[in-house]
């Protein structure tokens, strides 16, 4: 168990919907990641937050954004869904620095139908 | 071309194998780099953590880099059927954007 817990687990939903997902970053942890894990694409960087703050954007979509709350919990919000955006979605949490070890919440698994 | 490229298998060894995965990279400021194991429906864990150039050792793994190649490899000892996971490599300049390879999915056969 790294700490680092996401729900909901699983997400059916249908094209055009918009949803939620939630992180919590293991206790102490300052940094929250938010990666993409498609079978065609592998892991990709969405977007990053440092204690609140923006601080690095990936491959996101418009569609896609995230906040990080000031009791540092992180949200990503998918809207206006496709197909394309079935996928495992997850959050990962850090100390703080960039070249701090990253560990990885369980997931949350979206399905677009 | 991708930033990271890693074969994506399967890799099928026998139980007690040297297994040898490797990613190669083409942006040359990289300079952390990290090997995932990824259990099917979990998380990514890290195992092993290199900065720069050289080699590193944990046990039955071995971490190499040589950055004038652009290669990055992870040697498994003695494997074990509980070692059957997928493997990532991710690098990073130093900013907060990791790049991930695409994972190797390994099997290692008792």
């Amino acid at each position: 168990d790294s700490g680092v817990t996401q729900t909901p687990k699983h997400l059916i939903t249908a094209t055009g919907q918009r949803v939620t997902l939630r992180c919590s970053p293991r206790s102490g942890d300052l940094s929250v990641y938010w990666y993409q894990q498609s079978l065609d694409q592998g892991l990709q960087f969405l977007i990053q937050y440092y204690n609140g703050e923006e601080r690095a954007k990936g491959n996101i979509l418009e569609r896609f954004s995230a906040q990080q709350f000031p009791d540092l919990h992180s949200e990503l919000n998918l809207s206006s869904l496709e197909l394309g955006d079935s996928a495992l979605y997850f959050c990962a949490s850090s100390p703080g620095r960039p070249e701090d070890e990253q560990f990885f919440g369980p997931g949350t698994r979206l399905t677009v139908l | 071309q991708k930033e990271v490229e890693q074969d994506p298998g399967p890799l099928s060894v026998p139980e007690g194998a040297i297994v040898s995965l490797n990613c190669t990279y083409s942006n040359s400021a990289f300079q952390y780099f990290m090997w995932y194991r990824q259990y099917s429906r979990k998380g990514p864990e890290l195992l092993m953590y290199t900065y720069s150039s050289g080699n590193k050792e944990d046990g039955r793994f071995t971490a190499q880099v040589d950055k004038s190649s652009k290669y990055i490899s992870l040697f498994i000892r003695d494997s074990q059927p509980s070692d059957s996971a997928t493997y990532l490599c991710a690098m990073t300049s130093g900013t907060y954007k990791y790049i991930f390879g695409t994972g190797t999915r390994l099997k290692v056969l008792a």
